[in-house]
């Protein structure tokens, strides 16, 4: 079955930016997402992109899409301590269903 | 305001007695799920369903049910729970556009559950 791989922390000083990458196996993703996970609460979608697009901008998130080797970076500038968090990256395979494929989370710490 | 509510946020049980973790959303969707979120083994789906009275297991069902009977309500059912079901569980919904689109999820804040 499909599968989304992440590494499963990262640590990175205040300031710097950070890259979280994943790794999918599904030739026929068609939206790949990232969520993030602040403590004790639920899964918020960040962003998401369509499969047939490489590059996504949005204020201090980037997201980069290399379809060619099915891997999705979610880039953050200029990282600060409320970006501490769980990131999920996710996939939806075809486009006649619902169903998301998660990775296992990368845990972003920020060192003050 | 736009949201999806879980009931109980926390509870603490004992094996064998019969629990329901009830999710209700404001939105109109038609797709709900239920996960649960377990260290090291990321999110993994239990059941979902696509609209009322339409159910179907995920990945995770052993020792769950689940119902629709209405399309704002999609409660989980612990028959017998066992400490093996000891997690965090969240609920989820979208909206019909899911299918064919982007299905973006609205997610619940999580329920902790604690079997002893």
């Amino acid at each position: 079955g499909e599968d989304v791989e992440q590494s499963l922390f990262l640590s990175v000083r205040e300031g710097d930016s950070s890259v979280i990458n994943c790794t999918y196996t599904d030739s026929s993703s068609t939206y790949l997402y990232w969520y993030k996970q602040e403590p004790g609460a639920g899964l918020q979608l960040l962003t998401y992109i369509f499969s047939n697009m490489d590059m996504k901008q949005d204020q201090r998130l980037t997201v980069l899409l290399n379809k060619k080797d099915k891997h999705l970076s979610l880039c953050i500038a200029d990282t600060q301590t409320g970006d501490s968090a769980i990131y999920f990256c996710a996939e939806k395979s075809g486009a006649g269903s619902y169903q998301l494929t998660f990775g296992k989370g990368t845990k972003l710490s920020v060192i003050p | 305001e736009a949201q999806v509510t879980q009931n109980p946020r926390y509870l603490i049980t004992v094996t064998g007695k019969k629990l329901t973790v009830t999710c209700s959303q404001n939105m109109n969707h038609e797709y709900m799920s239920w996960y649960r979120q377990d260290p090291g083994l990321g999110l993994r789906q239990i059941y979902y369903s696509m609209n009322v009275e339409v159910t179907d297991k995920g990945d995770v069902p052993e020792g769950y049910k689940v119902s629709r009977k209405e399309k704002r309500n999609f409660p989980l059912i612990l028959e017998s729970p066992s400490p093996n079901q000891t997690s965090l569980y969240f609920c989820a919904s979208s909206s019909g556009s899911g299918y064919s689109g982007a299905n973006v999820l609205t997610f619940g804040a999580g329920s902790r559950l604690t079997v002893l």
